[in-house]
């Protein structure tokens, strides 16, 4: 079955700075890669998203990119903001099948 | 807020009670799935339904029980039979199994004692 890593575990950066956090997975049949952002005691929400035939996606100051050969798919934040300080998980699926989420990635921005 | 609930919030039983925890979504989707989150931890699939009268163990099913006699509703009950069940445990939904946005509940803080 599929397996996803995840890294790092805990990333802190500084505000204004931008932070990556790189998630590999198992199954090449994987086509979905979504990727939720959850604050501390809320509900984890998705934040963006990308499937197999696209190489990279950008939404305002996130973004993600995908490598098919190499299995690996990275969340991108740029201009890192306190309020990006959260928990992030990536996620692998395909069809019919269900997610396999990556341990999370604790994200703290400092002032 | 993605139209699905939890209830409660926060829930507290004695060890060796059944506690039954409520999910709803209005969402019309077809999929429905139950995750446990832990401390520091990933997201674990407890079980899920891809369509009414049907679910499926997940990785963590062992001390679960669910029911899902509507499309809406999705009810987990919490055995005592689960060793460690204090947890925080999260609903989601999506119109369909695989590559589907998933949208979660605000989850239930339970804590046995």
């Amino acid at each position: 079955g599929e397996n996803v890593e995840q890294h790092p575990s805990t990333l802190s950066v500084q505000e204004g700075d931008s932070a990556v956090i790189k998630c590999t997975y198992s199954d090449s049949a994987s086509n979905y890669f979504p990727w939720y952002k959850q604050e501390l005691g809320k509900r984890p929400q998705l934040i963006i998203d990308i499937r197999s035939n696209v190489g990279e996606k950008k939404d305002q100051r996130i973004a993600v990119t995908l490598n098919k050969t190499a299995k690996h798919f990275s969340l991108h934040i740029t201009e890192t903001q306190p309020e990006d300080s959260a928990v992030y998980f990536c996620a692998a699926a395909n069809y019919g099948q269900n997610f396999v989420f990556g341990p999370g990635t604790r994200l703290s921005v400092l002032p | 807020d993605g139209g699905i609930t939890q209830s409660p919030k926060y829930l507290f039983r004695k060890e060796g009670q059944n506690v039954t925890l409520s999910c709803e979504q209005n969402l019309n989707h077809d999929a429905m799935y139950w995750y446990r989150q832990d401390p520091g931890q990933g997201l674990r699939l407890i079980y899920y339904s891809q369509i009414v009268n049907d679910f499926q163990k997940g990785d963590i099913a062992e001390g679960y029980s669910v029911s899902r006699e509507k499309k809406e509703s999705f009810p987990l009950t919490v055995t005592s039979a689960q060793k460690n069940p204090t947890a925080f445990y999260l609903c989601a939904s999506s119109i369909g199994a695989g590559e589907y946005e998933q949208y979660f509940g605000p989850g239930t803080r339970l804590t046995v004692t």
